[in-house]
């Protein structure tokens, strides 16, 4: 389907840095998710959103889903090499499923 | 969360060959999807398999270039038919439970 608008599309940062990623949609949903994909893995389901303005948090994960319902951001803080991967949001209404592009996160060591 | 398996989880195939996937969810889903995901890119969704009815396939997709079957509440196949070069890609099956939607560990296909 269509996809959300999901940004920054790359980020290079040194361990130990926070990061922020966010997607905007011109659609409102439901639920919002955050997933993290591995190298040759399937994406898995990092955090889910089921209330505008619910901020929930997963170990160093936070996310929040936006009052607007149209957007949705992930921060990750403290990051280590493990965080290294692609991080994908969806946005969910009814029987409607649509993903960002992704943010392809690498950690310097 | 579902367990979610998926056979192969990689292959080498040659031109003008069919693949079958299976995909098996450890829970009944009902609604399963199927995507498939370029090296780096993000997820394209081929088509929705319904439980004793045809699949819903996205522009783009056909019945004839990729079946599929989807005989209980637990499990579900795809099939690349007739593969070319353009078809190697991961694909992955994805059921959904409610409004939270998981993602098997992918077959990595590779048409030669």
């Amino acid at each position: 389907g269509q996809q959300l608008n999901q940004s920054p599309q790359s980020m290079f940062i040194q361990e130990g840095e926070d990061v922020s990623m966010n997607c905007t949609s011109s659609s409102i949903f439901n639920t919002w998710l955050w997933y993290k994909q591995d190298p040759g893995e399937g994406p898995v389901l990092l955090i889910a959103l089921y209330k505008a303005g619910e901020l929930t948090s997963n170990g160093r994960l936070t996310a929040q889903f936006g009052i607007t319902r149209k957007d949705s951001f992930l921060n990750i803080s403290a990051s280590i090499p493990s965080d290294v991967g692609i991080y994908f949001c969806a946005g969910h209404n009814n029987n409607d499923m649509r993903f960002g592009a992704g943010t392809r996160l690498t950690v310097k060591p | 969360s579902a367990v979610i398996s998926q056979k192969p989880s990689r292959d080498i195939c040659q031109r003008g060959t069919s693949l079958t996937i299976q995909c098996q969810v450890d829970s009944q889903v009902t609604m399963m999807f199927w995507y498939r995901q370029q090296p780096g890119q993000s997820l394209t969704l081929i088509a929705t398999a319904n439980q004793g009815s045809e699949a819903t396939y996205e522009s783009g997709f056909v019945i004839d270039k990729f079946p599929i079957s989807r005989p209980n509440l637990t499990f579900s196949t795809l099939t690349v038919s007739n593969m070319s070069p353009e078809d190697s890609s991961i694909y992955l099956c994805s059921p959904r439970s409610y409004n939270e939607q998981f993602f098997g560990p992918g077959t990595r296909l590779t048409v030669l």
